[in-house]
C-alpha cells in the first residue's frame, strides 16, 4: 500500500515554460516532506523540504507547496531548463519513532525539458 | 568536501553467492541508512545506524541480508545466497545527526544483478 503516490510516471514541458510535479501521500503522521532529483547512474540528490507548518518553501527556481487537508503537495520548477530533466521523489517522513528518520519515497516522475 | 560513496557501482552475482557492498558516509556524519531500489520504483528503507548501533533493521526483506557498521563510519551490507529478486539498486545515505529535518545524502548507489 503506497503511502506516497506519484500519479505522473512521465511529464514533458518546453523549455522556459513552468514544470509542476505532484505528490499525494495518505499517511496523516507525516509532516515533513522533501523533494530528491535523480539522474542516471547517480543518487538521489536532495532539492528542497518543507515542513507542514508552512504551505510553501521557495529555493531560486524551485517552490514546494503543502496542503495538508488535502495531503498534497507539489513542486514548481520555472523557468524550467534541460539540465532539469531528471526523475522527481516526493519522499515523506514523520515526526516520532520510525517515521523520524525513515523517508518513504513515491515512485518517482521523469521531466523532460525540451530545448 | 566528499559526498557519500559506495563500491563497487556495480556487482553481478550468481544465484547463491554472498556478496558484500560497502558504503563510506559523509565525514562527521552520525546517522547511515540503507534502502533498497527496486526498478521503476522509490527506494525503501532497509536499515538505519547511530554511530556503530543498528537502532532499526526492519526493512531488512530475509535474514540473508546483514548490515554493520562497527566503527561508526563505513558500513557494509552482505546479502547470503543471493536470490534473483535480490537484483536492485542498493542506495548508502547519511545525515549529520538524527532529527526528522535532517537532510539524508545519497550515494551513487551498487547496482546488483542476480543471475
Amino acid at each position: 500500500d503506497q503511502q506516497v503516490k506519484q500519479n505522473s510516471p512521465s511529464l514533458s514541458v518546453q523549455e522556459g515554460r513552468i514544470s509542476i510535479l505532484n505528490c499525494d501521500y495518505t499517511n496523516s503522521m507525516f509532516d515533513y516532506f522533501l523533494w530528491y532529483k535523480k539522474y542516471p547512474a547517480e543518487g538521489p540528490t536532495f532539492l528542497i523540504s518543507i515542513s507542514s507548518i508552512k504551505d510553501k518553501n521557495e529555493d531560486g527556481r524551485f517552490t514546494v507547496f503543502l496542503n495538508k487537508s488535502a495531503k498534497h503537495l507539489s513542486l514548481h520548477i520555472v523557468p524550467s531548463q534541460p539540465g532539469d530533466s531528471a526523475v522527481y521523489f516526493c519522499a515523506a517522513k514523520g515526526d516520532s519513532g520510525a517515521g523520524s528518520y525513515q523517508l518513504t519515497f513515491g515512485k518517482g516522475t521523469k521531466l523532460s525539458v525540451i530545448p | 568536501g566528499a559526498g557519500v560513496s559506495q563500491s563497487p557501482r556495480y556487482k553481478v552475482a550468481k544465484r547463491g553467492q554472498d556478496v558484500a557492498l560497502r558504503c563510506d558516509p559523509i565525514s562527521g556524519h552520525v546517522s547511515l541508512f540503507w534502502y533498497q531500489q527496486a526498478l521503476g520504483q522509490g527506494p525503501e528503507f532497509l536499515t538505519y545506524f547511530q554511530n556503530e548501533a543498528q537502532l532499526d533493521k526492519s526493512g531488512l526483506p530475509s535474514d540473508r541480508f546483514f548490515a554493520e557498521r562497527p566503527e561508526g563510519s563505513v558500513s557494509t551490507l552482505k546479502i547470503q545466497r543471493t536470490q534473483q529478486e535480490d537484483s536492485a539498486v542498493y542506495l548508502c545515505a547519511s545525515s549529520r545527526r538524527t532529527g526528522y529535518q535532517e537532510t539524508q545524502y545519497f550515494g551513487p548507489g551498487t547496482r546488483l544483478l542476480v543471475l
